[in-house]
């Protein structure tokens, strides 16, 4: 069965620490790859993708990810998190047509 | 881009009922999903909705329950019917526009059954 996997449900960082969440997936085709997040009180962004080629990804607000084929992995990283990170994360997938979405991360930045 | 607005933003109501939930977007579109985001969950898509056709309604949803409206490219609703506390939840709706893997979602309405 199609699935993602998110093991950290709740992460909390102070500012300046780094981090990773995890996000695996189950998935028989090709697949693209996706983090979105959801800032306090907002609509679901799309914070980067991945499609295909390099499998360092850099997305908006100095977050990246790394694709790792052999592991089924997407995990999302950022050097140095801020306060204003503080949100939840989600990573996706998508098959032919559809998304399967984990069942996210919540992040609390302290500041 | 795609800007999306549901109505309404939030609801309370009572076991047995039905809420129409709406989705507008800004611009036209050919595929709108809608998706439902229980507590502590993912979030499940329910149904990808095209204009023109019918509805598609993904594995434990059905269209008795989750009746869907698809009347131009820019709105759609979502109707949950007889309503029982387990649908309380966060239901989005969500576009595709600029691609086949840039979606766009709306704020979500969050409805609570007594």
């Amino acid at each position: 069965a199609q699935s993602v996997s998110q093991h950290n449900h709740h992460v909390i960082l102070s500012e300046a620490a780094s981090l990773e969440l995890g996000c695996n997936y189950s998935y028989g085709g090709t697949v693209n790859l996706f983090w979105y997040v959801q800032y306090p009180g907002q609509h679901l962004q799309l914070l980067l993708k991945y499609f295909s080629g390099d499998p360092l990804v850099k997305g908006i607000k100095g977050f990246e990810a790394e694709f790792i084929k052999s592991k089924f992995s997407f995990n999302l990283r950022k050097p140095s998190v801020q306060w204003s990170d503080t949100a939840e994360y989600f990573c996706a997938v998508r098959g032919t047509y559809k998304y399967i979405f984990g069942t996210g991360t919540r992040l609390k930045v302290l500041a | 881009s795609a800007v999306i607005s549901q109505k309404p933003s939030r609801d309370i109501c009572q076991r047995g009922t039905s809420l129409t939930i709406q989705c507008q977007v800004d611009s036209q579109v050919t595929m709108m999903f809608w998706y439902r985001q229980q507590p502590g969950q993912s979030l499940t898509l329910i149904a990808t909705a095209n204009q023109g056709s019918e509805a598609t309604y993904e594995s434990g949803f059905v269209i008795d329950k989750f009746p869907i409206s698809r009347p131009n490219l820019t709105f759609s609703t979502l109707t949950v019917s007889n309503m029982s506390p387990e649908d309380s939840s966060i239901y989005l709706c969500s576009v595709e526009k600029g691609g086949p893997d840039t979606q766009y979602f709306g704020p979500g309405t969050r409805l609570t059954v007594l």
